[in-house]
């Protein structure tokens, strides 16, 4: 089948820890996106990448970092200076020409 | 600019009954339209798109939504609710400029009452 794939589902840290969320997809998409979402408010753009080993920052990329070696994939790094990293985070896909982004099941990370 | 803006945070209907979420946009040139459903700890998924072809758009599991380009809304229809309906929904607009960027609205949660 098709698709995205996010995992950890859950994923708990420690303050301090660097912590990395995977995105993989199938789909031979060029695009992929990372999003953070919060309680009550829309998805936030942290990062995007529409071609393989190329990247731009989103809306909201201070404390992350990602790396787009290879198409299928599309790792998100959470890092210490992230000041509120608890948070539910969408990873996303796309073909070129506003078809629309299909997204995986999310990451949901606790930093305690 | 690009933005979208959904009227509503919060809409209860009883099962059965119709279904209106409400959505309106504002774009500087010809935007493409998407609703988004997402269920409680899950990803989104996308129930339909308008991208510039007919103006009433039919997606999954029953929904549609009209573009009127004069009101500058995209508003999200079913005729009959069901109970699996309840979930949150985001009414999204291309940003454009040659890419598929995304602006997100802040959602609509939908209650379904027996």
């Amino acid at each position: 089948d098709g698709g995205i794939t996010q995992s950890p589902k859950y994923l708990f840290r420690k303050e301090g820890q660097n912590v990395t969320l995977s995105c993989e997809q199938n789909l031979n998409h060029d695009a992929m996106y990372w999003y953070r979402q919060d309680p009550g408010q829309g998805l936030r753009l942290i990062y995007y990448s529409q071609i393989v080993n190329d990247f731009q920052k989103g809306d909201i990329a201070e404390g992350y970092s990602v790396s787009r070696e290879k198409k299928e994939s599309f790792p998100l790094t959470v890092t210490s200076a992230q000041k509120n990293p608890t948070a539910f985070y969408l990873c996303a896909s796309s073909i070129k020409g506003a078809s629309g982004q299909y997204f995986g099941p999310g990451t949901r990370l606790t930093v305690t | 600019a690009q933005s979208v803006t959904q009227l509503d945070s919060h809409v209860s209907v009883s099962e059965g009954t119709p279904v209106l979420l409400r959505c309106n946009y504002s774009s500087s040139y010809s935007p493409s339209l998407f609703w988004y459903v997402q269920h409680p700890n899950k990803g989104l998924q996308l129930l339909l798109k308008y991208t510039s072809a007919a103006t009433l758009v039919k997606g999954i599991n029953g929904f549609e939504a009209e573009f009127k380009k004069s009101e500058t809304s995209f508003h999200l229809t079913k005729p009959s609710a069901h109970m699996s309906d309840a979930a949150e929904y985001f009414c999204v607009v291309t940003l454009g400029m040659g890419t598929d960027k995304l602006i997100f609205g802040t959602g609509t949660r939908l209650q379904v009452f027996p």
